[in-house]
C-alpha cells in the first residue's frame, strides 16, 4: 500500500509560469514533509520542508502548502526556470524523528524555454 | 565540502557474488541510512543507523547487511547478490536534531547479472 502518492508522473510548463506539483498521503501519523529535487545521475537534493503544525512554508521561489484535513501537500515554483527541470520527490516521516522517510514515486517536471 | 561520498559509482556483479557499497560523510552527522531506487519507484529504505554501534532495518532489508563502527562510515553489504538487487543505491545522513532534512550522496548504480 503506497502511503505517499504523486499521481502525476510528469508535468510540463512554460518558463516564467507557475509549476504546481502535488502529493497525497494516507498515513495520518506523518508529521513532517519534504520535497527533494533530483537530476539524472545525481542524488536527491533537499528543497523545502514543512511541519504538520504549519500550513505553508516559503523559501524564495518555492512554497509548500499542507492541507492536513485532505492529507494533501503541494509544491509551487514561481517563476519556473529551465534549470528547475528535474524529478521532484515528495517524502514524509512520522514521530518527529525523520528516521524513516517514505517517498512518492516522483514527478518529472520539464520547464520549456 | 565533500558531504556524503559513495563508492563505487558503478558496479557489475554476477549472481551469488558479495560486495560492499561504501558510504562516508564528513559532517559529523549522527544519522545515516541506505535507500534503493528502482525504475518508476520512489526511494525505499533498506537500513538505517542513529549512531555508531546502532543499526535498524528499514522497509526492504532482506539480502543486505550493515554495521556502523564509526560516525563517518556506514557500509552496505550484499551477502549473495541476486538480479532483484539491481538498482541504484543512495546513502544519506542528517544531524541528530529533530526535523532536519537528510542529505544524499550521488548513488551507486549496481547491476547483477
Amino acid at each position: 500500500d503506497q502511503q505517499v502518492k504523486q499521481n502525476s508522473p510528469s508535468l510540463s510548463v512554460q518558463e516564467g509560469r507557475i509549476s504546481i506539483l502535488n502529493c497525497d498521503y494516507t498515513n495520518s501519523m506523518f508529521d513532517y514533509f519534504l520535497w527533494y529535487k533530483k537530476y539524472p545521475a545525481e542524488g536527491p537534493t533537499f528543497l523545502i520542508s514543512i511541519s504538520s503544525i504549519k500550513d505553508k512554508n516559503e523559501d524564495g521561489r518555492f512554497t509548500v502548502f499542507l492541507n492536513k484535513s485532505a492529507k494533501h501537500l503541494s509544491l509551487h515554483i514561481v517563476p519556473s526556470q529551465p534549470g528547475d527541470s528535474a524529478v521532484y520527490f515528495c517524502a514524509a516521516s512520522s514521530g518527529g524523528s525523520n528516521y524513516k522517510l517514505t517517498f512518492g514515486k516522483g514527478t518529472l517536471l520539464t520547464v520549456n524555454p | 565540502n565533500a558531504g556524503v561520498t559513495q563508492t563505487p559509482k558503478f558496479q557489475v556483479l554476477k549472481t551469488g557474488q558479495s560486495m560492499t557499497l561504501q558510504c562516508a560523510q564528513d559532517m559529523n552527522h549522527e544519522y545515516m541510512s541506505w535507500y534503493r531506487q528502482d525504475p518508476g519507484m520512489g526511494l525505499r529504505l533498506i537500513h538505517y543507523s542513529v549512531g555508531a554501534g546502532i543499526t535498524d532495518q528499514g522497509e526492504v532489508p532482506n539480502g543486505y547487511n550493515v554495521s556502523r563502527s564509526t560516525t563517518e562510515d556506514f557500509p552496505l553489504r550484499l551477502l549473495s547478490a541476486a538480479p532483484s538487487q539491481t538498482s541504484v543505491y543512495f546513502c544519506a545522513s542528517r544531524p541528530g536534531q529533530w526535523k532536519q532534512p537528510q542529505h544524499f550522496g550521488d548513488g551507486t548504480r549496481l547491476s547483477i547479472l
